[in-house]
C-alpha cells in the first residue's frame, strides 16, 4: 500500500513557539492531503484539507492563522502550529489521498506534540 | 450536522470469540464506509472499506453493511488478544471529501 511519513514523530516545545510538522507521500502523489488532531480517549477531528498549490481549507472552528497549512508539492504538506499553548498539546496525524475518485485514505504515523 | 455513532465501549470478549462492532451514521446519500483500527499511541491502520450493501469478508474479518437502516458493523471472527485496539468507524458523505470519524469502541480480548 501507499506510503506516507511524518517528521518529527515526537516534538517538545515551549510555550509561545512554533512547531512545523512535515506530511510526505513517499511513493505517490498527493492530490489531497488531510490534517487530524487527536486529544486522550478522543476520536480524530479533522482541522483542514490541503489541496496542493491551493489554500487550505479549514474546518470550523479551527484557526487558520494559528495552524499554518502549505502544501508545495504533490508530495509534501506541512502544518505549522504558531505561538503554541499547552492545549495544543496533542497527536497530530495527516493523511492523503491519490485521486479525488478515490476514496482510501493513508494515514500518516502521527506526531505527537507536547507544549510545556 | 453529518454524524457517525458508535458505543465508546469498553467491548471485551474472551480470546477466540466473535467481536461484535457496531456503527451508525446520519446522512442516508453515504457512499463509502471504513473501518480502522488504532493501537494506543499510534495512528489509524485501515482494516475494511465497504461500498455497497451487504458482507465483505476478509480474513477474520466481515464488514456488514445496511444503508437502509444506516448501518455498518464489523464482525472479528476467533478473536485474538493482538485484537486488542480502539476501533474507528469512518463515513465519507462527499465522494472525494472528509472522512467523518465515530468516536470508536475500544476491544479488549481476554487470553
Amino acid at each position: 500500500g501507499a506510503v506516507v511519513s511524518q517528521h518529527p514523530s515526537r516534538v517538545i516545545c515551549k510555550s509561545g513557539t512554533s512547531v512545523k510538522i512535515e506530511c510526505r507521500s513517499l511513493d505517490f502523489q498527493a492530490t489531497t492531503m488531510f490534517w487530524y488532531r487527536q486529544f486522550p480517549k478522543q476520536s480524530l477531528m479533522l482541522m483542514a484539507t490541503s489541496n496542493e498549490g491551493s489554500k487550505a481549507t479549514y474546518e470550523q472552528g479551527v484557526e487558520k492563522d494559528k495552524f499554518l497549512i502549505n502544501h508545495a508539492s504533490l508530495t509534501l504538506s506541512t502544518l505549522t502550529v504558531t505561538s503554541a499553548h499547552p492545549e495544543d498539546s496533542s497527536f497530530y496525524i495527516c493523511s492523503a489521498i491519490s485521486s479525488p475518485s478515490y476514496n482510501e485514505q493513508f494515514f500518516g504515523p502521527g506526531t505527537r506534540l507536547t507544549v510545556l | 450536522q453529518k454524524e457517525v455513532e458508535q458505543n465508546s465501549g469498553p467491548l471485551s470478549v474472551p480470546e477466540g470469540a466473535i467481536a461484535s462492532l457496531n456503527c451508525t451514521y446520519s446522512d442516508r446519500v453515504s457512499q463509502s464506509f471504513f473501518w480502522y483500527r488504532q493501537y494506543s499511541g499510534k495512528s489509524p491502520e485501515l482494516i475494511m472499506s465497504i461500498y455497497s450493501n451487504g458482507d465483505k469478508e476478509d480474513g477474520r474479518f466481515t464488514a456488514q453493511l445496511n444503508k437502509a437502516s444506516q448501518y455498518v458493523s464489523l464482525l472479528i471472527r476467533d478473536s485474538q488478544p493482538s485484537d486488542s485496539a480502539t476501533y474507528l468507524c469512518a463515513v465519507i458523505f462527499n465522494q472525494g471529501g472528509k472522512l467523518i470519524f465515530g468516536q470508536g469502541t475500544e476491544l479488549s480480548v481476554k487470553p
